[in-house]
């Protein structure tokens, strides 16, 4: 079964810019989450998605949006992105919402400049 | 306020030699506490996913061990190999709705030959 895939796996944007994250779960996996990780900050919470529905949310300033289609597939946009915005982005999925296990995919490495 | 905390902030072993990474948590009520591992520029892996009521769960050379009364748990490798060095990550589950998550900054260790 492929695992979680995350695209790009890289990305240089400049401050200012919007951009979008891409995230396909394992097959037949409805829940997907997204998360910040940073050095300083280690990893946070974004939100989490279950059947097109965003359920859980962090504590993240409007800039950062999401939504899953209905093929479960999610996609994370940060708009008038900010040097603080540089981070790896990492995407889980799994079963069912608020689900024990998650599993995560590669991680986007964003670096704004 | 609902955090976890891990100790030591960093480890470094011989290669063979067993050792011990601890986290305190004030999550309340609580739901689940995971450890994950994750290597350098990758995706967080689950280790072990504890309830309130396990004491111990084992997945190979790695035992985490929950004491929910004291609000601790501690993850255990036995014979250290190389690939060990890495990342690993606290994370308890609670909150009202048992949908918060809460990391640890995590323990980097790094095994040495």
């Amino acid at each position: 079964k492929a695992g979680v895939t995350q695209t790009p796996r890289y990305l240089i944007k400049t401050r200012g810019q919007q951009v979008t994250l891409s995230c396909s779960p394992i097959s037949g996996h409805r829940s997907v989450s997204w998360y910040q990780q940073t050095p300083g900050q280690g990893l946070q919470f974004l939100f989490e998605y279950f059947s097109e529905t965003q359920r859980n949310k962090g504590n993240f300033p409007g800039r950062f949006s999401g939504r899953q289609f209905s093929n479960s597939r999610s996609e994370m946009n940060v708009s008038t992105l900010e040097l603080g915005d540089s981070a790896l982005y990492l995407c889980a999925s799994s079963l069912a919402a608020f689900s024990y296990e998650q599993y995560f995919g590669p991680g986007t490495r964003l670096t704004v400049t | 306020k609902n955090q976890v905390e891990q100790s030591p902030q960093s480890l470094i072993i011989l290669e063979g030699k067993n050792c011990t990474l601890q986290c305190n948590y004030t999550v309340s009520p609580f739901s689940n506490l995971r450890w994950y591992k994750q290597d350098t520029g990758r995706g967080p892996v689950s280790l072990t996913i504890m309830t309130f009521s396990e004491n111990t769960k084992s997945n190979g050379r790695y035992t985490a061990t929950l004491d929910a009364d004291t609000k601790q748990s501690s993850l255990h490798i036995t014979a250290s190999q190389l690939s060990d060095s890495a990342s690993y990550i606290c994370v308890v589950s609670g909150g009202e709705y048992g949908n918060k998550l809460v990391f640890g900054a995590g323990t980097i260790l790094r095994v040495k030959s």
